[in-house]
């Protein structure tokens, strides 16, 4: 079965340094999301990805972060400057062509920042 | 506001035992629920959705959820638990044409020998 994959598992950064989070989501699908979830707890939407543009994002998803799609397999998050509070597990997912389709997750990428 | 809420961090049940997770939500529009699991160090993995029709729906692992229109629930059920069902459970909700689906902050189910 396809999967979405998730590059690197583990990143550990030092604060103000940039980080850029890999996915590569299924290929036949044309929605592409970002969540985190911090210390196992809750899963907290980031953005949504869609036709080459972000379509929703969350208040967390402020001027330090921002998405990309460069060359039609890999989907990006990078974080400009990173912060202690940025540490988390970070989520790819992605559906097909519609919104009410359930999400595929990757494994995560845990961002330590130091 | 859209949220959904997950009302127990932690659920005990004896194995054999029936199961139940509860999730309620609230929406403007009409809700696509869905029901997801995640296991240690994992993303998390589809168990069931309700997008129409029947208000009992099935899903993975003998898992199945209720839709509750006028209680605004989607609960999540298993007739007898396995010990391998012990995970965390999250349930999600989208809406209308938005393209967002949010997540309650999930059950953490311990299914005892």
């Amino acid at each position: 079965e396809p999967e979405v994959t998730q590059t690197p598992s583990h990143q550990v950064t030092q604060m103000g340094q940039e980080v850029i989070l890999r996915c590569v989501p299924i290929s036949n699908h044309l929605y592409f999301y970002w969540y985190r979830q911090i210390l196992g707890q809750k899963v907290e939407f980031l953005v949504s990805f869609y036709n080459n543009e972000i379509s929703e994002k969350s208040e967390i998803f402020d001027d330090q972060f921002s998405v990309e799609r460069p060359d039609g397999s890999n989907f990006t998050l990078k974080i400009r400057s990173t912060k202690l509070e940025d540490s988390a597990m970070y989520f790819c997912a992605s559906i097909s062509d519609r919104v009410n389709s359930p999400l595929h997750f990757g494994n995560g990428t845990r961002l330590t920042v130091t | 506001a859209q949220s959904v809420a997950q009302p127990e961090d932690q659920v005990n049940v004896a194995e054999g035992n029936p199961l139940t997770v509860k999730c309620t939500y609230s929406v403007s529009g009409n809700p696509y629920l869905f029901w997801y699991v995640q296991y240690p160090n994992r993303g998390l993995q589809f168990l069931l959705k309700y997008i129409t029709g029947d208000n009992l729906v099935k899903g993975s692992y003998g898992f199945e959820a209720e839709f509750n229109k006028s209680q605004t629930s989607f609960h999540l059920k298993k007739p007898s638990a396995l010990v391998s069902d012990s995970a965390l459970y999250f349930c999600a909700v989208s809406w209308g044409r938005d393209d967002k689906i949010i997540f309650g902050k999930g059950t953490r189910l311990h299914i005892l020998p």
